[in-house]
């Protein structure tokens, strides 16, 4: 069965302290590990796809990495506006190769 | 919109009360997913459509649960006798076909007091 950790469970930073997300996963094989950002309210917004291990995305502030065991989630100097909460989910490449397994989140708060 | 729409944002239901929730997906996805999300969790998986077909049933927690896309386009979460641990976000998603992306609407609040 595919799990999914995500530590910490919350994380509070001053404006332009970067830090790290983490998720730890179990898969019997990868198809894709996925980042989103949920504001309070909405829906997850897709972030990032990463699908091997040394793979890097970036985007703005955030830049996510991959190894075969987790991935990290690299906040550079934050702003109020990334708070949210960041979620971490897989998909693997057997049978159910079509759902999503997520982890709780991190609950993101920077303060200006 | 493009996005995935989902209506009704809020609903608060009485406790064996039926209710329905519908989703719009991104116009052309051929994958509709429903999730559920507790306070405080990640979502979970409850259903899986390959347009009409219903392939993958296997969240659903009860049978009081029943979801439906008959024409391979609008998605219908059903929840019958709504208890209150049914109290939660109801997500949908979709998904082009060949694409690796899954793409959320804002949410279904179901609150049963």
């Amino acid at each position: 069965e595919d799990q999914v950790t995500q530590s910490p469970e919350a994380l509070r930073l001053q404006e332009g302290e970067s830090s790290s997300l983490n998720c730890s996963y179990t898969v019997s094989g990868l198809r894709g590990l996925f980042w989103y950002r949920q504001d309070p309210g909405k829906g997850p917004e897709f972030l990032f796809t990463l699908y091997s291990a040394g793979e890097e995305k970036e985007k703005e502030r955030l830049k996510a990495t991959l190894t075969k065991k987790e991935s990290f989630l690299h906040i550079t100097a934050p702003k109020p506006e990334d708070s949210a909460t960041y979620l971490c989910a897989v998909r693997d490449s057997g049978g159910s190769n079509y759902k999503l397994t997520f982890g709780k989140g991190t609950l993101l708060t920077v303060n200006p | 919109g493009a996005g995935v729409s989902q209506s009704p944002r809020y609903k608060v239901a009485k406790r064996g009360q039926d209710v329905a929730l519908r989703c719009d997906p991104i116009s052309g996805h051929v994958s509709l997913f429903w999730y559920q999300q507790a306070l405080g969790q990640g979502p979970e998986f409850l259903t899986y459509f390959q347009n009409e077909a219903q392939l993958d049933k296997s969240g659903l927690p009860s049978d009081r649960f029943f979801a439906e896309r008959p024409e391979g386009s609008v998605s219908t979460l059903k929840i019958q006798r709504t208890q209150q641990e049914d109290s939660a976000v109801y997500l949908c998603a979709s998904s082009p076909i060949g694409v690796n992306t899954i793409y959320f609407g804002e949410g279904s609040w179901l609150t049963v007091v």
